[in-house]
C-alpha cells in the first residue's frame, strides 16, 4: 500500500518569503511522486512529477520539489512566494510498477501576506 | 481549462435521494477516475474506468456506482444519500489505463449538499 503524509494543514508565508510544503511517502515499491495545486473552486492541476530521472524537479510556476529516497520525502520548495502562490497543495504517489492509481495526502493551504 | 467538463457544478438534495454526476473526460483520454473531497476524509479515490471497464476501485460506498459510456463519458450515481455524502466530487481523465506518469486532467467537481 502507498500513502503519503503532509506535515501542516496550513502554512503561512509574507510575499517573497521561501515557501516549503512538507510530503513524505511510504511505499514498498520505487513511488512516482507529483505535487498538485487546488486554486479556490477549481479543479486540481499538475505543478511537478517525480517519476525516477533527475531527484531534483522543476514545475511550473517557479516550484521546484527534491527526491529525497534516504528520507522518504519529497518537500515542495519556491525561492520567493507571490499572492498569486495562495492555493490548496497535494502531493500524490503512484507506483511504477504497471498499473497504479494516484494516492493523495490531505493536503497543505498556502496563505501569503502582503 | 482541463478538458474535463463535469456536470452539475452545484446540487442540493434530501437524505434518501438519489442523484447522478456527469463527467466528460478530455478529448482522447480513455480513462476516467472519481474522486470524493470532504474536509475530514481529503480526497479519496473512488474508482477508475478505462475505456468502459472498471479498472480500479477505491473506497467506494455500496450504495455508489459508475459506469462508463461507449463514448467516453461517465457518470456516478450516488444513491440513499446520507448527509455525509455532502462532498466535492471530482472527475479526472487521463489517455492511458494507469495513473503512474501522474497526470490527471481534473473537472472542477460537482459539489453535493445533503440536506
Amino acid at each position: 500500500a502507498q500513502s503519503v503524509t503532509q506535515l501542516g494543514s496550513h502554512v503561512s508565508v509574507s510575499e517573497g518569503a521561501l515557501v516549503l510544503l512538507r510530503c513524505n511517502y511510504s511505499s514498498s515499491v520505487p513511488p512516482y511522486l507529483f505535487w498538485y495545486v487546488q486554486y479556490p473552486n477549481q479543479g486540481l492541476q499538475l505543478l511537478l512529477k517525480y517519476t525516477s530521472a533527475a531527484t531534483l524537479v522543476k514545475g511550473i510556476n517557479g516550484f521546484e520539489a527534491e527526491f529525497k529516497k534516504s528520507e522518504t520525502s519529497f518537500h515542495l520548495t519556491k525561492p520567493s512566494a507571490h499572492m498569486s502562490d495562495a492555493a490548496e497543495y497535494f502531493c500524490a504517489v503512484s507506483s511504477n510498477s504497471g498499473y497504479s492509481t494516484l494516492t493523495f495526502g490531505k493536503g497543505t493551504m498556502l496563505l501569503v501576506s502582503p | 481549462d482541463s478538458g474535463v467538463t463535469q456536470t452539475p457544478k452545484h446540487l442540493i438534495t434530501a437524505t434518501g435521494q438519489r442523484v447522478t454526476l456527469r463527467c466528460s473526460p478530455r478529448s482522447g483520454d480513455l480513462s476516467v477516475y472519481w474522486y470524493q473531497q470532504s474536509l475530514d476524509q481529503g480526497l479519496q479515490f473512488l474508482i477508475q474506468y478505462y475505456n468502459g471497464e472498471e479498472r480500479a476501485k477505491g473506497n467506494i460506498l455500496e450504495r455508489f456506482s459508475a459506469q462508463q459510456f461507449p463514448d467516453l463519458h461517465s457518470e456516478l450515481n450516488l444513491s440513499s444519500l446520507e448527509l455525509g455524502d455532502s462532498a466535492l466530487y471530482f472527475c479526472a481523465s487521463s489517455p492511458g489505463t494507469g495513473a503512474n506518469t501522474g497526470e490527471l486532467f481534473f473537472g472542477e467537481g460537482s459539489r453535493l449538499t445533503v440536506l
